[in-house]
């Protein structure tokens, strides 16, 4: 099983709103990632979670806070968002070693933020 | 800041003909990856090489790490309209947890 399930696949939002993303994978990897990725742009790194801590945030703003409950599940809770924040958003796993192993992305959550 | 130049940006090239697409960068990377991406998908991962000069296959395509790792090169021969798709390098940084993508390159196969 290679899969990283994400869900929603679709939100909308009001800039008021708060909601949480969702992402869980049972591949037995220790690493889990955000990123966000604008239309025709590659994916951008948000939070990076090695054995459920935290190990890097991208200076990424703190209406976006990451969550990692155990080593299967990642949230990214979502709290007054502007419309520029509207994007696809991807969970990624891969194991730790000591060089970075190859990542498995989720389908993503496409966020509308209006 | 480790950095990652693909090219070509945009290929549109008919069914059959064959084309490579480059990822360079001046710095040494520990691994690499190539993913093919889809339209309001996630990517899909197609290969990591990790040893330079190591060269793999994927049917009709072949990805090769330079000898330096510091760059990569992606061929497909005879390509196919379901080839079709944005093409994404992503370089792993040794002790730092994290990969650095190109820009991708956006294919198009025309029957």
């Amino acid at each position: 099983d290679t899969e990283v399930t994400q869900t929603p696949k679709h939100l909308v939002m009001g800039m008021t709103n708060k909601k949480s993303l969702k992402c869980e994978q049972h591949m037995g990897h220790r690493a889990m990632y955000w990123y966000k990725q604008k239309a025709k742009k590659p994916p951008e790194l948000m939070f990076v979670y090695s054995y459920e801590k935290l190990s890097i945030n991208e200076s990424v703003p703190s209406r976006f806070s990451p969550e990692c409950p155990n080593s299967s599940l990642l949230n990214l809770h979502l709290h007054a968002l502007q419309p520029e924040d509207s994007a696809l958003y991807l969970c990624a796993s891969s194991q730790v070693v000591r060089w970075v192993s190859e990542a498995f992305f989720g389908q993503g959550t496409r966020l509308t933020v209006v | 800041t480790q950095l990652l130049e693909q090219s070509p940006q945009f290929l549109s090239i008919q069914e059959g003909e064959n084309l490579t697409v480059y990822c360079n960068s001046s710095s040494v990377f520990s691994s690499l990856q190539w993913y093919r991406q889809e339209p309001g998908e996630g990517p899909v991962l197609l290969v990591t090489v990790v040893t330079g000069g190591e060269v793999k296959k994927l049917k009709r395509l072949t990805f090769q790490f330079g000898d330096a790792r510091k760059d990569s090169s992606l061929h497909i021969t005879a390509a196919q309209p379901g080839d079709t798709g944005l093409y994404l390098c992503a370089g792993g940084i040794q002790g730092a947890q994290k990969l650095v993508f190109g820009q991708g390159t956006r294919l198009t196969i025309n029957p």
